[in-house]
């Protein structure tokens, strides 16, 4: 099946300072990559969709300035979550869903996840 | 009303068992189902994916649409204790339109 890798697994930071996480498909092309974070014990919170040479689209409620996201490439998308502070500390999950060829253009292939924790 | 429903669990069975998992949702415009597993601190893994209503069977796994009910079943044959995880449903309503998630039920199987 189509892989997903993310970059760092996990991540420990001060506060104040910004984390870039990466999330690459390895062996297709991801015309639409999606952010998720996860609590512990909670399901996946969509933060975000970015397509491919576009602008982000955020879901309500998650801060466009903190997050930022950029899909550069058909296989790469980063996000960065700029000034972080402990209440970011999280469960960072990619997906990401191609058009043809092995990834099926109507599921998601999600990447293995980072945990961020911020001090 | 959540837009997708689903038991978070936990459901405990023990190995061997056959297992139900089930989501219901509100909005009858979804037509692609799919069942995700996600073991503890990784990401989902996608299991069963199906388009509109019937059923799909692979290995030990089978999964049914009942658009008619809104309601979208994964049976899980002979569970082991490695099929431990949290499953989570997801439903679109069309090619390239974003998923809604289910909150997840968490299974443990055990040996």
């Amino acid at each position: 099946g189509a892989v997903v890798s993310q970059h760092p697994s996990w991540v420990i930071c001060k506060s104040g300072t910004s984390v870039k996480i990466e999330c690459r498909s390895l062996d297709f092309q991801a015309t639409t990559m999606f952010w998720y974070r996860q609590f512990p014990k909670q399901s996946l919170m969509l933060m975000a969709t970015s397509n491919e040479g576009s602008k982000a689209t955020y879901e309500q409620g998650v801060e466009k300035d903190k997050f930022l996201i950029n899909h550069a490439s058909l296989t790469l998308s980063t996000l960065t979550v700029t000034s972080a502070h402990p209440e970011d500390s999280s469960f960072y999950i990619c997906s990401a869903r191609g058009d043809s060829g092995r990834a099926l253009g109507e599921t998601q292939y999600f990447g293995p996840g980072t945990r961020l924790l911020v001090l | 009303q959540k837009e997708v429903e689903q038991d978070p669990g936990p459901l405990s069975v023990p190995e061997g068992a056959i297992v139900s998992l089930n989501c219901t949702y509100s909005n009858s415009a979804f037509q692609y189902f799919m069942w995700y597993r996600q073991y503890s601190r990784k990401g989902p893994e996608l299991l069963m994916y199906t388009y509109s209503s019937g059923n799909k069977e692979d290995g030990r796994f089978t999964a049914q649409v009942d658009k008619s009910s809104k309601y979208i079943s994964l049976f899980i044959r002979d569970s082991q204790p490695s099929d431990s995880a949290t499953y989570l449903c997801a439903m679109s309503v069309g090619y390239g339109q974003n998923f809604v998630f289910g909150p997840g039920t968490r299974l443990s199987v055990l040996p």
